[in-house]
């Protein structure tokens, strides 16, 4: 079945700091990335959609410029926390739609981010 | 967007007893829905899902049923056991998932 390959599990970073998540459709081609972001006992949130090659769309609410998402090929999507503060750790989600899913949609394992 | 609402909050129940969640939502032109279990610290996992074409879908212990005229869709489990106990999300697709607030089941021995 459709897999995604989500690094790190978990980081803890210094206020301020930046962090990288990534995302890998390991077989098949993620046509659309999302990005959710969950607060302890609460649901997922949804921040972004992005499309391979294309810009991502934010969610209201969403500072673009603090979470950047990159999409440049169908097998990879990157999240980046920009100037990350203590109010940013959650846990964070993507998930793939693409051919071979069978139009569902497949979540990565999660990185639980701590800053501190 | 869509709005979903998702009730009973929390639930405890009896081993053996079934359990019973419940969705709402407000785009009648959604057509997938999905309905995930969650345990602590880890992904979603997809247990049943059903589209609109049908009005009910049953998988083992597991059953969904929809009503796409009231656009409200429920989660059945019957049987429960304790490797039951984990959060439940409901979950409408209209081009991207938009997810209840969740239901935090407890099955008792």
């Amino acid at each position: 079945g459709a897999v995604v390959s989500q690094h790190p599990s978990w980081v803890i970073c210094k206020s301020g700091t930046s962090v990288k998540i990534e995302c890998r459709s390991l077989d098949f081609q993620a046509t659309t990335m999302f990005w959710y972001r969950q607060f302890p006992k609460q649901s997922l949130m949804l921040m972004a959609t992005s499309n391979e090659g294309s810009k991502a769309t934010y969610e209201q609410g969403v500072e673009k410029d603090k979470f950047l998402i990159n999409h440049a090929s169908l097998t990879l999507s990157t999240l980046t926390v920009t100037s990350a503060h203590p109010e940013d750790s959650s846990f964070y989600i993507c998930s793939a739609a693409g051919q071979g899913t069978n139009y569902g949609y497949t979540f990565g394992s999660g990185t639980r981010l701590t800053v501190v | 967007g869509e709005n979903v609402e998702q009730h009973p909050s929390t639930l405890s129940v009896q081993e053996g007893d079934s359990a019973v969640i419940k969705c709402t939502y407000s785009d009648s032109a959604s057509n997938y829905f999905p309905w995930y279990k969650q345990e602590l610290g880890k992904r979603p996992q997809l247990i049943i899902d059903i589209r609109s074409n049908v009005g009910e879908k049953k998988d083992q212990r597991i059953a969904v049923t929809l009503n796409k005229t009231a656009k409200h869709f429920s989660l059945h489990i019957t049987e429960t056991q304790p490797e039951d106990s984990a959060v439940y999300f409901c979950a409408v697709d209209d081009y991207k998932l938009s997810f209840g607030a969740g239901t935090t089941v407890t099955v008792r021995a």
